[in-house]
């Protein structure tokens, strides 16, 4: 299958700096990207869908000040966890697909932990 | 709202054994379901995908089976094995949309 890669693969933050999270798709173009949040022991959770040019997609309850997204070439999606807080120590992990309708190839993960 | 649900969070086999995870749904409209298996620290990985307009389909060792009629949703892991300890999701989609939904996840723990 296609190859969906995430960075970096786990961080550490102080509470109040921004952290960024990238997620490229290495061998086909992504024309949609999607985001995820998984708690320990959880189910993958989505956050939001983007579609590259566009703005993103927020499902209910994610903040979109918050958790600022950017899909801006059909390779790379980028997640932003703004001012993170401890309770924003998470498993974020990242889909990509190259059509709608297409099989979608995850990223590895990345483990945000913010002190 | 709609979802898609696990009857059992954990499955303990003795290596060797047939596994067979199970998935409820809810969403009537759902047509497309995929099965992916999660390692610690990982992110999803792809097992094998049904569409509505099939009942079973089967893939190196495992094998998926689709009852539209109760909206229920099978793995089966033929001859399992100690690689095959993971977290197993179920996902699903309808129509155009492009977005997963995820089932609550089985942990299946392989025995020696």
């Amino acid at each position: 299958g296609a190859v969906v890669s995430q960075h970096p693969s786990w961080v550490i933050c102080k509470s109040g700096t921004s952290v960024k999270i990238e997620c490229r798709s290495l061998d086909f173009q992504a024309t949609t990207m999607f985001w995820y949040r998984q708690f320990p022991k959880q189910s993958l959770m989505l956050m939001a869908t983007s579609n590259e040019g566009s703005k993103a997609t927020y499902e209910q309850g994610v903040e979109k000040d918050k958790f600022l997204i950017n899909h801006a070439s059909l390779t790379l999606s980028t997640l932003t966890v703004t001012s993170a807080h401890p309770e924003d120590s998470s498993f974020y992990i990242c889909s990509a697909s190259g059509l709608p309708t297409a099989e979608a190839f995850f990223g590895q993960g990345t483990r945000l932990t913010v002190v | 709202g709609e979802s898609v649900g696990l009857h059992l969070p954990t499955l303990s086999v003795q290596e060797g054994d047939n596994s067979i995870i199970n998935c409820a749904y809810s969403n009537s409209a759902s047509d497309y379901f995929i099965w992916y298996k999660q390692e610690s620290g990982k992110g999803p990985q792809f097992i094998i995908d049904i569409r509505s307009n099939m009942d079973k389909r089967q893939g190196q060792r495992v094998t998926v089976l689709l009852n539209k009629t109760v909206k229920h949703l099978s793995l089966q892991i033929a001859a399992t094995q100690p690689g095959d300890s993971a977290v197993y999701f179920c996902a699903e989609k309808s129509g155009t949309a492009s977005k997963l939904t995820f089932g609550t996840g089985t942990r299946l723990q392989v025995t020696l």
